[in-house]
């Protein structure tokens, strides 16, 4: 069975910081993405990364897959209040018929304060 | 273009009833998904779908849990009966399937809220 276990799993910041969230597995993973999930909302992607080590850039979001395929990162610089939400990441299998299956993890719950 | 639409939003029920949730993807989306998604926790796949054929419910506890898409579009989940620990959001996702694999764009619906008292 494939885990994501993801750290912190709360972030309480003050607008104008920086924070990082972190996505760690045993496994190996053909891809992993990144979704933001608002209350009383399903989880809306934010990227997929795919090769080992790619680092892909979202306005103040900076994602990053580990060269291993095993882990990955979400930095958000300047954080605004409108960044408050439920992030998780998920990492996709990729062989025979599990592929497009998602493996999530517990998700990190940011709050941005004014 | 419309999102994946679910129904209902929210339900509550005692336990040993039953429910049924249902789920129209995206128009064109071959591959259908459930989850659910305890309160804390991040979203576990129950049932995949490709057209009306089941891809994978290795993690659907079929003694109380079914799923079904007759036609190949929308799609009904349904517990009976419901215990305690199944209060959850119960999230259905759809995506294209180009059959490349691995990291094809799920879309989700807004969930079904369901409590079991």
């Amino acid at each position: 069975t494939q885990l994501l276990e993801q750290s912190p799993q709360f972030l309480s910041i003050q607008e104008g910081e920086n924070l990082t969230v972190y996505c760690n597995s045993s496994s190996v993973f053909s891809s992993l993405q990144w979704y933001r999930q608002e209350p009383g909302e399903g989880p809306v992607l934010l990227v997929t990364v795919v090769t080992g080590g790619e680092v892909k850039k979202l306005k103040r979001l900076t994602f990053q897959f580990g060269d291993a395929r095993k882990d990955s990162s979400l930095h958000i610089t300047a954080a605004q209040p409108g960044d408050t939400g439920l992030y998780l990441c998920a990492g996709a299998d990729s062989g025979g018929t599990s592929y497009g299956k998602l493996t999530f993890g517990q998700g990190t719950i940011l709050t941005v304060h004014p | 273009e419309a999102g994946v639409a679910q129904s209902p939003r929210y339900k509550i029920i005692e336990k040993r009833q039953s429910v049924a949730f249902w789920c129209n993807p995206i128009s064109g989306h071959a591959t259908l998904y459930w989850y659910q998604q305890i309160l804390g926790q991040g979203p576990k796949l129950l049932i995949q779908f490709q057209n009306n054929g089941v891809v994978d419910d290795s993690q659907l506890p079929k003694d109380r849990f079914s799923a079904e898409r007759l036609k190949g579009v929308d799609s009904t989940l349904k517990i009976q009966p419901a215990k305690l620990e199944d209060s959850a959001v119960y999230l259905c996702a759809s995506s294209f399937t180009r059959g490349t694999g691995g990291s094809e764009t799920q879309y989700f619906g807004p969930g079904t809220r369901l409590l079991v008292l």
